[in-house]
């Protein structure tokens, strides 16, 4: 049970922003929210994680509820590259696995 | 650091057959995991290690399914009998875990062995 919601499909135009949600509306004081991208023929790959705070890194934001039941992960201006499944995980203090849900696929227009 | 490597990339067998798949994690993670993944789905997870130590296998882990990681090193995952259903991509992840907390561990996945059962 990945107990995270996202849509399942996203469009975005070519050097736009772009926010992806994630409903997360269980979640508990101690889980972290982290973020995940597959690229079409890869594995996933690691994006961007946080507990409370609104974080920043090279490849995205993350912006995460006041009451932690939803984040958003943004990414400033999308390029054709960006076009992937972005996947939105709980993950608990004291786990180890991900447990993914289905995600968000993200399409890029030139 | 050249990532974690997966071998073969392709695999088609014919139904009843065994295979067997390796990966090489990222050589300081101590922790590796499998996964599995279907056309549309998001990775399922199978089982994990610590060194060498298998900690969790999951119940989609049938008894036609074992995992090993000698010396906390490389890993295989073997299918015995295999199936139709067992045709998907088989996807291999390290990382590092110190401790207990998992907040801030991050996976690191192979590229993946795509089988197909005939």
């Amino acid at each position: 049970d990945a107990k995270t919601t996202q849509p399942n499909s996203m469009e975005s135009n070519e050097e736009e922003p772009v926010h992806l949600p994630c409903n997360h509306s269980t979640i508990s004081g101690t889980d972290y929210i982290h973020w995940y991208r597959q690229l079409p023929s890869q594995g996933p790959e690691y994006v961007i994680h946080g507990l409370t705070s609104n974080v920043n890194n090279r490849m995205a934001s993350l912006a995460i509820a006041e009451d932690r039941k939803s984040s958003t992960l943004i990414l400033h201006r999308a390029t054709l590259r960006d076009a992937a499944v972005y996947y939105c995980i709980r993950i608990y203090n004291q786990g180890g696995k991900l447990i993914f849900g289905q995600g968000t696929e993200l399409s890029v227009k030139p | 650091d050249t990532g974690v490597s997966q071998n073969p990339r392709h695999k088609i067998t014919k139904r009843g057959q065994n295979v067997t798949f390796r990966c090489d994690p990222i050589s300081e993670h101590n922790r590796l995991y499998w996964y599995r993944q279907t056309l549309g789905q998001g990775p399922e997870f199978l089982t994990y290690f610590q060194n060498e130590a298998q900690l969790e296998k999951s119940r989609l882990l049938s008894d036609r399914f074992s995992a090993e990681r000698p010396k906390g090193s490389f890993s295989t995952l073997e299918i015995q009998r295999t199936e139709q259903g067992d045709s998907a991509m088989y996807l291999c992840a390290s990382s590092t875990r110190d401790g207990v907390s998992a907040t801030n561990e991050k996976l690191f996945f192979g590229s993946g062995t795509q089988l197909s059962v005939l």
